[in-house]
């Protein structure tokens, strides 16, 4: 198994563009997760998905977007990047929210917008 | 609302000592899941231990154990036997199954000096 996956692994963007970042997982998880880790803090939720089909937003949601059209995938759209958007943007998934299964975390897209 | 506090920003310990990371955690809830993980360099998340709250002993895997003060809500990590391969950030996290996300502290840096 590959695991999570995140395509790619660096981007600069400038102010303004569109960007989708891409998250695949091969494990037949039901849940997937976007997180972004910002210098020196701890990871913050922007959007989760329970299943195909069904997204909601987590705690920093604003200025982002995302689909759940396939189990496997869960990519998260930019629309309009912003300088605050700069930082490193970590995929998950897990069999069950429940709370005694792992999160399995994918390598990170390291994002720069200037 | 819950949250996660990692007082100790970086950490430093010789190769084959013990180093021990503090976590502090706010919560109402009396069932809850609480976990370590390590994202060394290669900005992966890997877990490396995880504690269930109804549990009374403390958790423990190979090296690594935690010191589980429920009341104190309190929950350290112990890494004996430290390794250069143990540096890394370490992320206090916490979750429930009222909740569908990690809850992620700030982070400590750790330094494992030959």
């Amino acid at each position: 198994n590959a695991g999570v996956t995140q395509t790619p692994k660096f981007r600069i963007l400038k102010i303004g563009q569109s960007m989708t970042l891409q998250c695949t997982q091969d494990m037949n998880h039901n849940y997937m997760y976007w997180y972004r880790q910002d210098p020196g803090m701890g990871l913050k939720l922007i959007y989760y998905s329970v299943g195909a089909g069904i997204t909601d937003k987590g705690e920093v949601p604003n200025g982002y977007n995302v689909s759940r059209s396939t189990t496997e995938d869960f990519p998260l759209r930019l629309e309009l990047a912003a300088p605050s958007q700069t930082s490193v943007y970590f995929c998950a998934s897990s069999y069950s929210a429940q709370a005694n299964y792992e999160q399995y975390f994918g390598p990170g897209t390291r994002l720069t917008v200037t | 609302a819950q949250t996660v506090t990692q007082s100790q920003p970086e950490m430093s310990v010789q190769e084959a000592e013990t180093v021990t990371l503090s976590c502090t955690y706010d919560t109402s809830e009396s069932d809850y899941y609480l976990f370590w993980y390590k994202q060394p360099p290669s900005r992966q998340m890997i877990l490396v231990i995880r504690q269930e709250a109804y549990k009374q002993q403390n958790a423990t895997e190979n090296r690594f154990s935690v010191n589980f003060q429920k009341a104190a809500k309190s929950f350290s990590l112990k890494i004996s036997d430290s390794q250069l391969g143990d540096a890394a950030m370490y992320f206090c996290a916490y979750t429930s199954d009222n909740t569908d996300k990690l809850i992620f502290g700030t982070g400590t840096r750790l330094q494992v000096f030959p």
